[in-house]
């Protein structure tokens, strides 16, 4: 089975721009969380997507903001970028409620 | 709300020698799952072992082990004949019994010597 994949894995903004990135989940995996990693504040839940429903969220601004499809395919969007959300994306899949399985993440820069 | 604590920035092991990194965490919940992730330079996070709370017996998964205290909400890793692949940082994490957010500790550098 293919793993988790995330795209791009790179990407460079400036502040005041808008971004998505794209995160496919195992094939039979129909829950997708994503977290942001920083050094300052470490690895932060986002929200969880499960059947294209929002399920959970973390404590992040509303400029934070994501999707599901009905292929479970998942992308989040963060809008207005500031400095401080330059960080590490992860997401991650799992079945219902069973082990996560992280992608390799998206290196997000904002200049 | 839950938290995770790392106390451990950065441990350091001889290569073949034994390690444990420490964890305790702190919820009003009595059933729940615990984790230790790992993060090498890739990257790319990967799941070391779990362990449910309602299980008294320590999770062990091959040079890996844990020693769980629920009532002291003590959670450690102990990593036996270190190998240089092992060199990562790692983290502890949280999980409700029910939905699948992570809270993680701050993490733990592990460097391993030849």
């Amino acid at each position: 089975k293919a793993g988790v994949t995330q795209t791009p894995r790179y990407l460079i903004k400036t502040r005041g721009q808008q971004v998505t990135l794209s995160c496919s989940p195992i094939s039979g995996h129909r829950s997708v969380s994503w977290y942001q990693q920083t050094p300052g504040q470490g690895l932060q839940f986002l929200f969880e997507y499960f059947s294209e429903t929002q399920r959970n969220k973390g404590n992040f601004p509303g400029r934070f903001s994501g999707r599901q499809f009905s292929n479970s395919r998942s992308e989040m969007n963060v809008s207005t970028l500031e400095l401080g959300d330059s960080a590490l994306y992860l997401c991650a899949s799992s079945q219902t409620m069973g082990e996560q399985f992280f992608g390799p993440g998206t290196r997000l820069t904002v200049l | 709300a839950q938290t995770v604590t790392q106390s451990q920035p950065e441990m350091s092991v001889q290569e073949a020698e034994t390690v444990t990194l420490s964890c305790t965490y702190d919820t009003s919940e009595s059933d729940y799952y615990l984790f230790w992730y790992k993060q090498p330079p890739s990257r790319q996070m990967i799941l070391v072992i779990r362990q449910e709370a309602y299980k008294q017996q320590n999770a062990t998964e091959n040079r890996f082990s844990v020693n769980f205290q629920k009532a002291a909400k003590s959670f450690s890793l102990k990593i036996s004949d270190s190998q240089l692949g092992d060199a990562a940082m790692y983290f502890c994490a949280y999980r409700p019994l029910y939905g699948n957010k992570l809270v993680f500790g701050a993490g733990t550098i592990l460097r391993v010597k030849s």
